[in-house]
């Protein structure tokens, strides 16, 4: 069954350094997210991308965050000067036209 | 936008019993309801969704139940086991929108 993959799976970065985040959707979706969890919280929408495109953003989704599909199959999310409260666990999703949407096993990161 | 919340936020059964945990959403236009399970440490899995036109929906032990009126929805878990532990979250979405998730419930079966 094909599954949503994320790398890596663990990140360590210094405050206010770049990180870029890695995933690869189910080949025929269409639709991809990014979440974030903070440790011990609940899943939290950042943003969603379709047809090269962002659809929807939360706050959270602010001028530190981009995304990019730079090819047909990856999707990246990236933080440009990564902050302490940046920490926690990230996933990526996506979905076909059904709307059920699949997640990636999540990039662990911490901001030191 | 949609506003999510979740009961109980834990939950300890004994091995057997039956778990049930409650979701009430805020937006009327909310017409899709899925379930994740969340193992630690792992990603949220799909363990079962149900969208408004219909009313109940079970794959063996699971089940969930909607209540479009009072804008509530609920997942029922019967003849627990040890391996059911883990956080349940749900999660309520309507047409172009994106997932808004519950808080999660931290469900314990106890052998």
């Amino acid at each position: 069954e094909p599954e949503v993959t994320q790398t890596p799976s663990h990140q360590v970065t210094q405050m206010g350094q770049e990180v870029i985040l890695r995933c690869v959707p189910i080949s025929n979706h269409l639709y991809f997210y990014w979440y974030r969890q903070i440790l011990g919280q609940k899943v939290e929408f950042l943003v969603s991308f379709y047809n090269n495109e962002i659809s929807e953003k939360s706050e959270i989704f602010d001028d530190q965050f981009s995304v990019e599909r730079p090819d047909g199959s990856n999707f990246t999310l990236k933080i440009r000067s990564t902050k302490l409260e940046d920490s926690a666990m990230y996933f990526c999703a996506s979905s076909g036209t059904g709307g059920t949407q699949y997640f990636g096993p999540g990039t662990r990161l911490l901001v030191l | 936008g949609e506003n999510v919340e979740q009961h109980p936020s834990t939950l300890s059964v004994q091995e057997g019993d039956s778990a049930v945990i409650k979701c009430t959403y805020s937006d009327s236009a909310s017409n899709y309801f899925p379930w994740y399970k969340q193992e630690l440490g792992k990603r949220p899995q799909l363990i079962i969704d149900i969208r408004s036109n219909v009313g109940e929906k079970k794959d063996q032990r699971i089940a969930v139940t909607l209540n479009k009126t009072a804008k509530h929805f609920s997942l029922h878990i019967t003849e627990t086991q040890p391996e059911d532990s883990a956080v349940y979250f749900c999660a309520a979405t309507s047409p172009g929108q994106n997932f808004v998730f519950g808080p999660g419930t931290r469900l314990s079966v106890l052998p």
